[in-house]
């Protein structure tokens, strides 16, 4: 198994444009997460899914923050209007049922200038 | 929501020493995994123990749900096992909350 995919891996984008991250989980698995890394607040969840729908999105900081699932093997965040602060790895993961283990793909690196 | 701790926040070893790491959480759960992070961002996921021991190798794990704390033990740590450790709960349907992380630096 490939484990779970994200690209890009490094995306570098300027002050007000739209941005995509994008994952494909492992196969079979049932629940996607969205986690943010960052110095100042380590590692928060921002949006779960389960069975392509959403569960809670009481983690997306702002509006400007929006996460889909259109099938099983696919999700996008998308931050559109992006802003400095927005900086950060973002980590698609995966996993069997709510409480199993979770796999993390290898994060995305935004940085928003 | 429930709180994850960890200690120490950061730890330097000498290359062959043996340490270990802790993870206290607040409340019960019904999971909990060890992860490392290594020098390049990725996670991995060292062990699923919602209680009792596992070893893996060189390091091993030990949850005792009862009084809400695990252990993660690495013995005659490489400098390979830098990085930042993280333990992660889950608590009810709530997904994986994660502590800050004990980051380790092994000094040949």
């Amino acid at each position: 198994d490939a484990g779970v995919i994200q690209s890009p891996r490094h995306e570098v984008t300027e002050m007000g444009q739209e941005v995509t991250l994008r994952c494909k989980p492992i196969s079979g698995h049932d629940y996607l997460f969205w986690y943010r890394q960052t110095m100042m607040r380590g590692l928060e969840l921002l949006i779960y899914f389960n069975n392509n729908v959403p569960i809670d999105d009481s983690g997306m900081p702002e509006d400007r923050f929006s996460a889909k699932m259109p099938n099983a093997s696919f999700s996008t965040l998308k931050i559109q209007p992006s802003e400095p602060r927005d900086s950060a790895v973002y980590f698609c993961a995966s996993s069997l049922g709510a409480s199993f283990k979770a796999f993390f793909g290898q994060g995305t690196r935004l940085t928003v200038v | 929501g429930i709180q994850v701790e960890q200690s120490p926040p950061d730890l330097i070893l000498q290359e062959g020493a043996n340490s270990t790491l802790r993870c206290n959480f607040s409340d019960s759960v019904n999971n909990l995994q060890w992860f490392h992070q290594n020098p390049w961002g990725q996670l991995i996921n060292l062990f699923y123990i919602p209680s009792g021991t596992k070893q893996n190798g060189r390091l091993s794990a030990t949850t005792v749900a009862t009084e809400r704390y695990s252990l993660l033990y690495i013995s005659s740590s490489q400098t390979t096992d830098s990085g930042v450790y993280f333990c992660a709960v889950e608590q009810g349907n709530t997904p994986l909350v994660f502590g800050k992380g004990t980051r380790l630096s092994v000094i040949a």
